[in-house]
């Protein structure tokens, strides 16, 4: 069984939906980590958070540590959106390394 | 600042052959690490680095070499390329104070 678990695994959205991508883990951390990557490009970090929430643009990440449960949500969709999200989390157990959930591939239709 | 860069962007190899993908960061991060993703797989750590000096081998190290050259440089050798090793690479560098990982555009690699 994988330690990141991403739900779903495909999105389809109408522009302007709000969107939510969810990542679980069964072990403790230290941080998470929320990265998207466009297709055939690089991988940009999103968001690196241990506790409660973070906004940036349209782009909100939270994490609940008792649940060992982290959502990233997107308001006001746009097709620039459209991209592989990427969950990521920093294992207590694994040092300064990271853990990746196997992503989100989002659409986002105009 | 131009964050992590690495060469070349492509590359094809025949079985056999040896390359060195190259990666470099001007933010002045300790640790840097080298990934490889494959389609259904993620990304999965081959090797990375602490510190200047220092390499440790990740998850998938087989088949694989790595030169901590300086806090700068990072490179990953392929000292006998293998079709199994056709991927993209990816080189990240991390913030020493919240472990938020930079990575570089990626390396595309196919070997035939």
């Amino acid at each position: 069984k994988n330690e990141v678990e991403q739900s779903p695994q495909n999105l389809t959205a109408q522009e302007g939906e709000f969107i939510t991508i969810n990542c679980s883990y069964s072990v403790g951390i230290s941080a998470l980590h929320w990265l998207q990557q466009h297709p055939g490009g690089g991988i940009v970090s999103l968001f690196m958070l241990s506790s409660g929430k973070k906004k940036h643009g349209r782009l909100i990440a939270t994490i609940n540590i008792q649940e060992k449960h982290s959502s990233l949500h997107i308001t006001a969709s746009h097709p620039r959106d459209s991209a592989v999200y990427i969950c990521a989390v920093l294992l207590k157990a694994a040092g300064n390394k990271l853990t990746f959930g196997g992503g989100t591939r989002v659409l986002v239709k105009p | 600042n131009a964050g992590v860069t690495q060469t070349p962007k492509f590359q094809v190899l025949k079985t056999g052959q040896s390359m060195t993908l190259q990666c470099a960061q001007d933010m002045n991060h300790n640790s840097m690490y080298w990934y490889r993703q494959d389609p259904g797989m993620g990304l999965r750590l081959i090797y990375y680095s602490a510190s200047e000096g220092t390499t440790d081998k990740g998850e998938v190290p087989n088949g694989y070499n790595v030169s901590r050259l300086n806090k700068r440089e990072f490179s990953l050798r392929l000292e006998s390329a293998a079709p199994s090793q056709t991927s993209v690479y990816f080189c990240a560098s991390r913030r020493t104070y919240n472990y938020e990982q930079y990575f570089g555009p990626g390396t595309r690699l196919t070997v035939t």
